[in-house]
């Protein structure tokens, strides 16, 4: 079984701020870990991958996450937030065995940025 | 760029109609999902779809729910007899095969029950 839990509901930052988004997770396999983002009126679109390559992951716009096992957290962050950044943000993990393709998402964190 | 597209937006139905919500998945895909949120919730699996059948599904997938890909192309999920906890954003995804990474969504269906 795997959960998510997304820290904040809802973050604020200037623009040109640091972007910080939390994660953890808790999966009884390996797990593949995912950041999606939806924008106002669009579907889920994928920010990056964790599958147990690399642990620090670069994914699109300027973002990146780093898978901490001991931990069981995989952070999204982004250096210098852009107003174009302000979005829905879902954290999401599923097996990386055979028979576990389903992926459980966290609640969600909306990103608001401020000019 | 494919993608996966869902139609209606949005639908508006009474309480107890049936309503069939439609995805077309990305051509070459051969894996397929129904997830829903409902508002302020987490994005939820419902059921996925392989070779015809359905592969898994969750405990919110009871019997008024089925999916079924009428064609080469469409996906549908029919409620059979909706309630007003049905009221939800429902997104479509398809990946190419069982063991992909990554599944693509669609810009979901907001079904409103009244």
């Amino acid at each position: 079984a795997q959960s998510v839990t997304q820290l904040g509901s809802h973050v604020s930052v200037s623009e040109g701020a640091l972007v910080l988004l939390r994660c953890n997770y808790s999966s009884s396999v390996p797990p593949y870990l995912f950041w999606y983002v939806q924008y106002p009126n669009q579907g889920l679109q994928l920010l990056l991958k964790y599958t147990s390559a690399a642990t620090l992951v670069k994914g699109i716009n300027g973002f990146e996450a780093e898978f901490k096992k001991s931990e069981t957290s995989f952070h999204l962050t982004k250096p210098s937030a852009h107003m174009s950044d302000a979005a829905e943000y879902f954290c999401a993990v599923r097996g990386s065995g055979a028979g576990s393709y389903q992926l459980t998402f966290g609640k969600g964190t909306k990103l608001s940025v401020i000019p | 760029e494919p993608e996966v597209t869902q139609t209606p937006s949005h639908q508006v139905t009474q309480m107890g109609q049936e309503v069939i919500l439609r995805c077309v998945p990305i051509s070459n895909h051969l894996y397929f999902y129904w997830y829903r949120q409902i508002l302020g919730q987490k994005v939820e699996f419902l059921v996925s779809f392989y070779n015809n059948e359905i592969s898994e599904k969750s405990e919110i997938f009871d019997d008024q729910f089925s999916v079924e890909r009428p064609d080469g192309s469409n996906f549908t999920l029919k409620i059979r007899s909706t309630k007003l906890e049905d009221s939800a954003m429902y997104f479509c995804a398809s990946s190419e095969a069982k063991t992909s990474t990554e599944a693509f969504f669609g810009q979901g269906t907001r079904l409103t029950v009244v």
